[in-house]
């Protein structure tokens, strides 16, 4: 079974540029999930999607974060423009559907670094 | 926000138990103690969770007590593969899991 796939692996770029993120989850979840990890603290969840609805977006910094998922499927996040602060790995989860054995399944992340 | 609440770091020698405490003690009577892992830049695997009852599975068990309050994560023979950083999770309503800082363990040679 394939997992979840994201690129890029590493993106570095000076501060106010934009960037994206790209995830494909494993094929038949339902549920989508990004996380932002800052070095040296845990993940924290970002916005959550339920096929191509918004679940979560309550920890999502709306004025420059933007996050969609087409059909349901491959999902992008988007910073625009980048802080400083932004600098951090952006992870992708995704999990079959809600239910009482809901795992989540992460990809390897894309490293960001903002200069 | 996390409902957890975890020692930062543990050592543990090789080839004995790791038992990794967690304490949840705001965690309603449907959800869930899950637990993850994350070795140095690669995302969180799972491990394990659990309702109320103890869970056993090829990687960890998972003891809970009779309040829910607390949980302990036991890794029966560490080997240096299992230094990570681990998570306690609570599966809030909705299908969120909210990440603490975790437990950085690390197993001596």
């Amino acid at each position: 079974e394939a997992g979840v796939a994201q690129s890029p692996r590493y993106k570095i770029i000076e501060k106010r540029q934009s960037v994206a993120f790209w995830c494909n989850p494993i094929s038949g979840h339902a549920t989508l999930y990004w996380y932002q990890q800052i070095l040296g603290q845990g993940p924290k969840l970002l916005i959550q999607f339920q096929n191509n609805g918004v679940v979560d977006d309550s920890q999502l910094p709306k004025d420059r974060f933007s996050a969609e998922r087409l059909k349901g499927v491959d999902s992008t996040l988007k910073i625009q423009p980048a802080k400083l602060e932004d600098s951090a790995v952006y992870l992708c989860a995704s999990s079959p559907r809600p239910g009482t054995n809901e795992k989540l399944f992460f990809g390897s992340g894309t490293q960001l670094s903002v200069l | 926000d996390a409902k957890t609440t975890q020692p930062p770091s543990m050592d543990c020698a090789e080839g004995r138990a790791a038992n990794l405490p967690c304490n949840h003690s705001t965690i309603s009577g449907n959800e869930y103690v899950y637990w993850y892992r994350q070795i140095h830049s690669q995302g969180p695997q799972y491990i394990i969770h659990g309702l109320k009852n103890n869970e056993t599975n090829e990687m960890a068990s998972l003891i809970i007590t009779e309040d829910r309050k607390s949980s302990t994560l036991i890794l029966p023979h560490a080997t240096l593969r299992d230094t990570a950083v681990y998570y306690c999770i609570v599966r809030v309503t909705g299908n969120q899991f909210y990440f603490g800082t975790g437990t950085s363990l690390t197993v001596i040679p």
